[in-house]
């Protein structure tokens, strides 16, 4: 089965570092997600790419926070610098067609991020 | 304000019997709807999506509803097994908008 994989699965850092996962989506798709999961808030989308061009970060705070798609292979979010309040899962998916938002979104398992 | 509310209260159901969740919305206008399970660990996983002109959607063993004047969603899972012990997501996309917003999720425990 093709699945999306994320890098890396865990990541522990003090607060002040830069950090960056990544995402390598599922071959063919042409739609990334980049989601971060609390307990307290649940999945919110951080931000979205179509055909690798940046469709809307609008849930991602821009100071500190951003998204790229080097080639369509790879996806990466960055902060920088981190903050505690910055600790969550986050989660990359991806998904088919023009009308990728109508499709069923594919998750990878995530990055737990811990910040000191 | 607009909110998406499932159960965050556990659903403790026996093996065999039909366990029931329901995802009720709030000042959404939904063009379709999604349902995923999520395992410990794991990243959410599609199971069924419903539009907004559809009032039922089968596969297998689950049943989704969706009734645009209640505003609820009701995901089913029948003959219900330990395997299907996880937390389901209900996702929403509002028409005239492109972003699909998850509910928090309901964990649903099937005892042996």
């Amino acid at each position: 089965d093709a699945r999306v994989t994320q890098t890396p699965r865990h990541k522990v850092t003090e607060m002040g570092q830069e950090v960056t996962m990544r995402c390598q989506p599922i071959l063919g798709h042409n739609t990334v997600f980049w989601y971060r999961q609390t307990m307290m808030q649940g999945l919110e989308l951080l931000a979205y790419f179509r055909n690798r061009a940046p469709l809307d970060d609008s849930g991602m705070p821009k100071d500190r926070f951003s998204a790229e798609m080097p080639d369509a292979t790879l996806a990466t979010l960055k902060i920088q610098p981190s903050e505690p309040r910055d600790s969550a899962v986050y989660f990359c998916a991806s998904g088919l067609g023009d009308r990728g938002l109508y499709q069923p979104q594919h998750f990878g398992d995530g990055t737990r991020l811990s910040i000191l | 304000s607009q909110k998406i509310e499932q159960n965050s209260e556990a659903l403790n159901i026996q093996e065999g019997k039909t366990a029931t969740l329901t995802c009720n919305y709030t000042n959404y206008s939904p063009a379709y709807l999604q349902w995923y399970r999520q395992d410990p660990g794991r990243g959410p996983v599609f199971l069924l999506l419903i539009r907004e002109n559809e009032k039922e959607k089968r596969k297998e063993r689950l049943k989704v509803t969706f009734d645009t004047t209640l505003k609820q969603s009701l995901f089913h899972i029948t003959a219900s097994q330990p395997a299907d012990s996880a937390t389901y997501l209900c996702a929403l996309l509002n028409t005239g908008f492109q972003k699909l917003v998850f509910g928090t999720g309901t964990r649903l425990l099937v005892s042996p």
